[in-house]
């Protein structure tokens, strides 16, 4: 079974801290995705890698950042956390244009 | 940009009944998917339909895919409480890599 693990289940932060999410795969997958999922918008993409060092912007990418460094891990990275930033964030890997394995998601609360 | 948008919003039945969810999109799609989510955890794949296909099952779901309305239905068939959860449509786009999910329609059913 492919494995999406994140870091955290639940993140506090405070307005103006830089803060990290992790999430790795297991399968070897080439693409990697980040989202934010808030009540009633659905999932919206904030970034995805197709490729080890490589990245593209996805929806909503400002005051966001990305980093993948090695092909199972890709990093979400909050320069300076924001209240409006409080969301589940959702990492996700696959290795087509098709289907896709999802991690449990992040609850980042910002306060 | 929401693509994907799922119709009813939310869907109260009982154990037993079928459900059905649509979704809309907008433009030329590769693939449609339809994805579901429990409560506070990540999202698991259900089923894929591509663009040439009219209809598909798998279990108790099926899906049917209209291109000419741009229009997705998911059935679910004797529906059990276990199948209380979000579902989201998503659609991949011709090019490359990105999946846009819609809102999702939060099911419900009553044991």
């Amino acid at each position: 079974d492919v494995k999406v693990t994140q870091s955290s289940r639940y993140l506090v932060k405070r307005t103006g801290e830089k803060v990290f999410l992790e999430c790795v795969q297991d399968m070897d997958h080439e693409n990697m995705f980040w989202y934010r999922q808030d009540p009633g918008l659905g999932l919206r993409l904030i970034y995805f890698s197709y490729d080890v060092k490589m990245k593209e912007k996805g929806d909503i990418p400002e005051g966001y950042s990305v980093s993948r460094e090695k092909k199972e891990r890709f990093s979400l990275i909050l320069e300076s956390a924001s209240t409006n930033q409080t969301s589940m964030y959702l990492c996700a890997s696959s290795q087509t244009r098709y289907e896709q394995y999802f991690g449990p998601g992040t609850r980042l609360t910002v306060t | 940009s929401q693509q994907g948008e799922e119709d009813p919003q939310a869907l109260s039945i009982q154990e037993g009944e079928n459900a059905t969810m649509n979704c809309s999109y907008k433009t030329s799609i590769n693939n449609l998917q339809w994805y579901r989510q429990n409560s506070g955890r990540g999202l698991v794949h259900l089923i894929l339909i591509r663009s040439n296909e009219r209809e598909k099952h798998s279990g108790r779901l099926r899906v049917t895919l209209d291109t000419s309305k741009k229009s997705s239905s998911l059935l679910i068939t004797a529906s059990r409480a276990a199948d209380t959860a979000s579902y989201f449509c998503a659609t991949a786009d011709t090019g490359g890599f990105k999946t846009i999910f819609g809102a999702g329609t939060r099911l419900f059913v009553k044991a």
